[in-house]
């Protein structure tokens, strides 16, 4: 039972556009979201995070967007760039569960092209 | 460089065999996690120590094994290796159980053949 669900496994957007990467999760007990990329050959990067109190959260280029009434969540990366290509994971957790583990999605792999 | 080590970079090994894969935390971290990553899977929850001590168990199976050492490092052992453990495994860690988000170390490749 998939609880974190990434939909597109790919993604390609042009330089200088808005790339939207899309999550769903089933378990209404996640109240913490984060984002992570990764490049080949290397351990996920922490890009962003939102709590489940809050509907939207911005880091520079970065906005992560929750609706909890739909059980989902997206990144959006304004403008994107083509070092913005990478894997990038969608995770949840709970708090106060004892062990703070994270529940990833599958990953979007998303292309910027020049 | 995370901070987070993980040793050896990439393993080949035959069924059958085990095999032991280290990490050691970034400097002041107590917590470790161990996750799978499978072709096409997402990374998968595998076991989590906080300060020596077992703090929860995912997907892990009996042929699989942990630990956290004094020194905080951890290990993660592998034994009577199958075709469908070639995987890359990750460790992350945190400096404490509620921090927000991991620090993930690149990984070990195990190709079991």
């Amino acid at each position: 039972d998939q609880q974190v669900k990434q939909n597109s496994p790919s993604l390609s957007v042009q330089e200088g556009r808005i790339s939207i990467l899309n999550c769903d999760y089933t378990n209404s007990m996640f109240d913490y979201f984060l984002w992570y990329k990764k490049y080949p050959a290397e351990g996920p990067t922490f890009l962003i995070s939102i709590s489940s109190i809050k509907d939207k959260n911005e880091d520079g280029r970065f906005t992560v967007f929750l609706n909890k009434s739909a059980k989902h969540l997206s990144l959006h990366i304004v403008p994107s760039q083509p070092g913005d290509s990478a894997v990038y994971f969608c995770a949840a957790r709970i708090s106060g569960a004892g062990s703070y583990q994270l529940t990833f999605g599958k990953g979007t792999k998303l292309s910027v092209i020049p | 460089d995370s901070g987070v080590t993980q040793t050896p970079k990439h393993l080949i090994t035959a069924t059958g065999q085990r095999v032991t894969l280290r990490c050691s935390p970034r400097s002041g971290d107590l917590s470790v996690y161990w996750y799978q990553q499978s072709l096409d899977q997402g990374l998968q929850f595998l076991i989590q120590y906080y300060n020596g001590e077992e703090r929860a168990k995912g997907n892990i199976l009996e042929r699989f094994s942990a630990q956290q050492f004094p020194d905080l490092h951890s290990e993660l052992n592998l034994s009577s290796l199958e075709l469908g453990d070639s995987a890359l495994y990750f460790c992350a860690s945190s400096e404490r159980l509620g921090a927000y988000g991991y620090t993930f170390g690149s990984g070990t490749r195990l190709t079991v053949v």
